[in-house]
């Protein structure tokens, strides 16, 4: 089973430019999460997709972000202008609706700011 | 507001020793998830708690719910340096899988 895949790795970029992350979850997965993870945190949930609906966007600032899963299956996220304070880790994650076995993370994008 | 606290935050042990990281959080959940992060990469699930009193091991990780007292433990037996990440601990809910992440313990096993 393929896993999660994101690209691109690492991105940099200067404050007030544009970002986009892709992402794409294992195949029949109809719930894709983007968590954010700042160096010494734990990941935070910046929205959840079922199918190409929106769940939860509660903690994305909408003002710079957005995401979108027009199709139901692969994903992007977007950060429109950057600031310093956007330099994460952004991971997208991928589950089964309801199997209350956890997700499957991708391996992430380093986004550093400057 | 649900906040799932961590500690220690940093643990530092010695290769054969024993211990424990506590997973304290504030509402009530139905599922606690283990995962862990080495440096650079992705996180890895390592344990999934779905009842009161469920316990589960792999290896020498052992971790445990007490879902009355909004407790988890994950505890080390006989640390061995591949042991050395970060491990979070994460609450979550049946029907929805959004998931509410600790802090994150750094343990270091040193030789």
């Amino acid at each position: 089973e393929a896993g999660v895949a994101q690209s691109p790795r690492y991105k940099i970029i200067e404050k007030r430019q544009s970002v986009a992350f892709w992402c794409n979850p294992i195949s029949g997965h109809a719930t894709l999460y983007w968590y954010q993870q700042i160096l010494g945190q734990g990941p935070k949930l910046l929205i959840q997709f079922q199918n190409n609906g929106v769940v939860d966007d509660s903690q994305l600032p909408k003002d710079r972000f957005s995401a979108e899963r027009l199709k139901g299956v692969d994903s992007t996220l977007k950060i429109q202008p950057a600031k310093l304070e956007d330099s994460a880790v952004y991971l997208c994650a991928s589950s089964l609706q309801g199997q209350g076995d956890g997700y499957t993370f991708g391996s992430g994008t380093r986004l550093t700011v400057v | 507001e649900l906040k799932v606290e961590q500690n220690p935050l940093f643990l530092s042990m010695q290769e054969g020793k024993n211990y424990t990281i506590y997973c304290n959080y504030s509402t009530t959940s139905d599922r606690l998830y283990w995962y862990r992060q080495d440096p650079g990469k992705s996180l890895e699930s390592l344990f999934v708690l779905l009842s009161n009193g469920a316990v589960k091991q792999e290896g020498r990780l052992m971790a445990s719910l007490d879902t009355k007292a909004r407790l988890s433990t994950l505890h080390i037996t006989a640390a061995v340096h591949d042991l050395s990440a970060t491990y979070f601990c994460a609450v979550g809910y049946f029907g929805n899988e959004k998931l509410t992440f600790g802090t994150g313990t750094r343990l270091t096993i040193i030789p």
